[in-house]
C-alpha cells in the first residue's frame, strides 16, 4: 500500500472538459510534485510546491492548474485537453524541499486518457 | 548537465538467475543515488539509495554500491524470482536542485519461472 493516494485511478474525458486530479499524503511531507509519465518513459517533472507554495513549474502548458490548498493535499486542475495530454499522471511528496538525501514518495497515479 | 545512464531494456532472466543492471552518472558535484521499481500498474517505489561514495543500499535481496571513481551504481540481486518483474529506474539528486530527480531511461526486467 502506498502512503500518497491520488484519485480518481482512471480517467476518460474529452477535450473540452473540465476535470481534477487530486492527490493526498499525511506523511508531514512539505515538498509535493506533479509527474507525467508516458509509456515505456520515466517520469517527467511538471510542478513541485514547497510549503504549499509553487516553486517550480517545468514550462508546462497552462491548460494544467495545479494548486495546494493544504500541506496535506495537492491538485491538478485540467481543462481543454489535447489527446498528446494522455498519460499517467503522478503525484509525489517528499520530507523537505532541499534534502537531495531524502527519497519521493510516489502514488500510483491516475491513467488519463483525452477522447 | 547532470545525467543518468543505463542500460538498454527489456531484460529477460530465468528464475534464480543472477542480476545486474548497469547505471553510470555524471554530476558536477556529489549527488545522491537510486533505484526505483515501478511494478505493472503501479507508481514508483524506493528500492534503495546511497548519499556518498562506497555506501551500499540494499533491500529486498538487491544491492547496489556507490562508485564516485567509476561514477558507477550498478543494481544486483543474486536469485532473482518472478515477482522481480518490473521497470527498474536508476536516478539522481544534488543539493543545488534537489527538488528535481534525474532519471535514468528505464530497464524492464521479465523473470521467466
Amino acid at each position: 500500500d502506498t502512503e500518497v493516494t491520488q484519485t480518481p485511478k482512471h480517467l476518460v474525458m474529452g477535450m473540452t472538459n473540465k476535470k481534477s486530479l487530486k492527490c493526498e499524503q499525511h506523511m508531514g511531507h512539505r515538498a509535493m510534485y506533479w509527474y507525467k509519465q508516458k509509456a515505456k518513459k520515466p517520469p517527467e517533472l511538471m510542478f513541485v510546491y514547497s510549503y504549499e507554495k509553487l516553486s517550480i513549474n517545468e514550462s508546462v502548458p497552462s491548460r494544467f492548474s495545479p494548486e495546494c490548498p493544504n500541506s496535506s493535499l495537492l491538485n491538478l486542475h485540467l481543462h481543454a485537453l489535447q489527446p498528446e495530454d494522455s498519460a499517467l499522471y503522478l503525484c509525489a511528496s517528499s520530507q523537505e524541499p532541499l534534502n537531495d538525501n531524502q527519497p519521493q514518495h510516489f502514488g500510483d497515479g491516475t491513467r488519463l486518457s483525452i477522447l | 548537465g547532470n545525467s543518468v545512464t543505463q542500460m538498454e531494456g527489456p531484460v529477460t532472466l530465468s528464475e534464480e538467475a543472477f542480476l545486474t543492471i548497469n547505471c553510470t552518472y555524471t554530476a558536477t558535484g556529489y549527488p545522491s543515488l537510486f533505484w526505483y521499481v515501478q511494478y505493472p500498474g503501479e507508481g514508483l517505489q524506493l528500492l534503495l539509495k546511497a548519499t556518498k561514495a562506497d555506501d551500499k543500499g540494499s533491500n529486498k535481496g538487491f544491492e547496489a554500491t556507490y562508485r564516485k571513481e567509476t561514477t558507477s551504481f550498478h543494481l544486483e540481486k543474486g536469485s532473482v524470482q518472478v515477482s522481480d518483474s518490473a521497470v527498474y529506474f536508476c536516478a539522481l539528486t544534488e543539493y543545488s536542485s534537489a527538488s528535481k530527480i534525474i532519471f535514468g531511461s528505464g530497464t524492464r526486467l521479465s523473470i521467466r519461472p
